[in-house]
């Protein structure tokens, strides 16, 4: 089996910086992705790690540690439209690439 | 279309009624997920098919649950004699997943199933 970790919610003001971190336990790890849904809306994705190290892609910056089996999404310069959950994900390899979800990480900005 | 197409995207039906939800993928994509998501839950995989390889079933929740998919195209998930807990927001995605290299997911609106 596998199990994916994450704060259930996380609230933060209008321009500051949110870590949101993610803690795995799971056989052929491949990868870890995170996505965005908003309310109502359909999951759209954020940022892939393989490899150790930070990825950067404008506000948003994803981390992973193959060695502790963790991840973070590191959100910057937070803006209103940034409340949304927050999910981390994990490529299983079982032949193929299955990618099972944490349970979501709910951020709240405030003004 | 240019993105992810489910139908229906509202399904209220009695419990113990069979129902058939349908996915459209992106043109190409050769992966095609199915998970559910309950009320402000995290999204709960279901199956998983490849191209013409046999799909990963490992996450469907009882024999009531069945999925089909034609080739690189259409999917459908069925699911018979629903029950009160079936009611969920089904998600489809679909990736361009080729080899071994992960790809993005893109998601399907949804079909919002309610059994009453």
């Amino acid at each position: 089996g596998q199990s994916l970790e994450q704060p259930s919610e996380v609230t933060a003001v209008e321009g500051a910086i949110v870590q949101i971190n993610c803690t795995y336990q799971t056989s052929g790890f491949y990868g870890l992705s995170w996505y965005q849904q908003h309310d109502g809306g359909a999951p759209t994705f954020l940022s892939y790690n393989a490899l150790d190290g930070l990825e950067e892609t404008g506000r948003f910056s994803s981390f992973l540690s193959r060695s502790d089996s963790y991840g973070y999404l590191l959100l910057q310069e937070l803006q209103m439209k940034d409340s949304a959950s927050y999910f981390c994900a994990v490529y299983k390899n079982t032949g193929f690439q299955k990618l099972v979800f944490g349970t979501g990480t709910r951020l709240l900005v405030s003004p | 279309g240019a993105g992810v197409s489910q139908s229906p995207s509202n399904k209220v039906t009695e419990k113990g009624k069979d129902v058939e939800l349908r996915c459209d993928p992106i043109s190409g994509h050769t992966a095609l997920y199915w998970y559910r998501q309950r009320l402000g839950q995290g999204l709960e995989f279901l199956i998983y098919f490849q191209g013409n390889s046999a799909p990963d079933k490992s996450g469907l929740p009882s024999d009531r649950f069945s999925a089909e998919r034609t080739g690189e195209s259409v999917s459908t998930l069925t699911i018979q004699r629903t029950q009160q807990e079936d009611s969920a927001v089904y998600l489809c995605a679909s990736s361009p997943l080729t080899g071994l290299a992960p790809g993005e997911l893109f998601f399907g609106e949804g079909s919002r199933l309610t059994v009453l």
